[in-house]
């Protein structure tokens, strides 16, 4: 079985600070994809960004991007020029072939 | 495109009942996927329907039940309800891509309350 593991419950920044959020995980598959979900308060989960295994580049969605470490097991998230509507808890998420594993999340708070 | 909706948005039952859940998957799509998600475990995988068809399942009990219907609706059930199956629980879909994989799009949720 998949483990996803982020090891910041919480984080808070400065509006417009870039801001890297952790996750590693486990796995003995080679196919797989891994994305990052935000969950504002309205608990709406929203996709934010995938990266597929088998690509050496890294992804990049306008001020969201990603540090994919394969041999390390390792995907975080850097949010560049944060904004106040970023405040949301952030997963990290694992396909593999039993369905998506989560991690616990990360709580980021921007401060105005 | 529309995107994924689930009914009802909140539900209060009482110990014992049992509740379905309702989701439409966004056109198209033929994969849906169920998870549940409460403040001490965290989300976890439910089960994933293709085509009317059960690919995966978590590790739930047999109270946990699903099915998928030819245009891809979803339901899930859960019977004999107890105080810890209170969560929210999402419904996502997916076009399931060669491989196997897929990229997920998730519904508002249904927030259940067991009373």
């Amino acid at each position: 079985a998949q483990t996803v593991t982020q090891s910041q419950p919480e984080m808070s920044v400065q509006e417009a600070e870039t801001v890297t959020l952790s996750c590693t995980y486990d796995t003995s598959e080679n196919n797989y994809y891994l994305f990052w979900y935000k969950q504002p308060p309205s608990r709406q989960m929203i996709l934010v960004i995938r990266q597929e295994a088998y690509k050496q580049q890294n992804a990049t969605e306008n001020r969201f991007s990603v540090n994919f470490q394969k041999a390390a097991k390792s995907f975080s998230l850097k949010i560049s020029d944060s904004q106040l509507g970023d405040t949301a808890m952030y997963f990290c998420a694992f396909r593999g072939a039993d369905g998506l594993t989560f991690g616990k999340g990360t709580h980021l708070i921007i401060q105005p | 495109k529309a995107g994924v909706t689930q009914t009802p948005r909140y539900l209060i039952k009482t110990r014992g009942q049992q509740v379905t859940l309702s989701c439409s998957p966004i056109s198209g799509h033929r994969s849906v996927s169920w998870y549940q998600q409460t403040p001490g475990q965290g989300l976890q995988f439910l089960f994933e329907y293709f085509s009317e068809t059960q690919r995966n399942k978590g590790n739930f009990p047999g109270r946990f039940s699903g099915r998928q219907f030819s245009n891809s609706r979803s339901e899930m059930n859960v019977s004999t309800l107890e105080l810890g199956d209170s969560a929210l629980y999402l419904c996502a879909s997916s076009h399931l891509e060669a491989g196997g994989r897929d990229t997920q799009y998730f519904g508002p949720g249904t927030r259940l309350t067991v009373l």
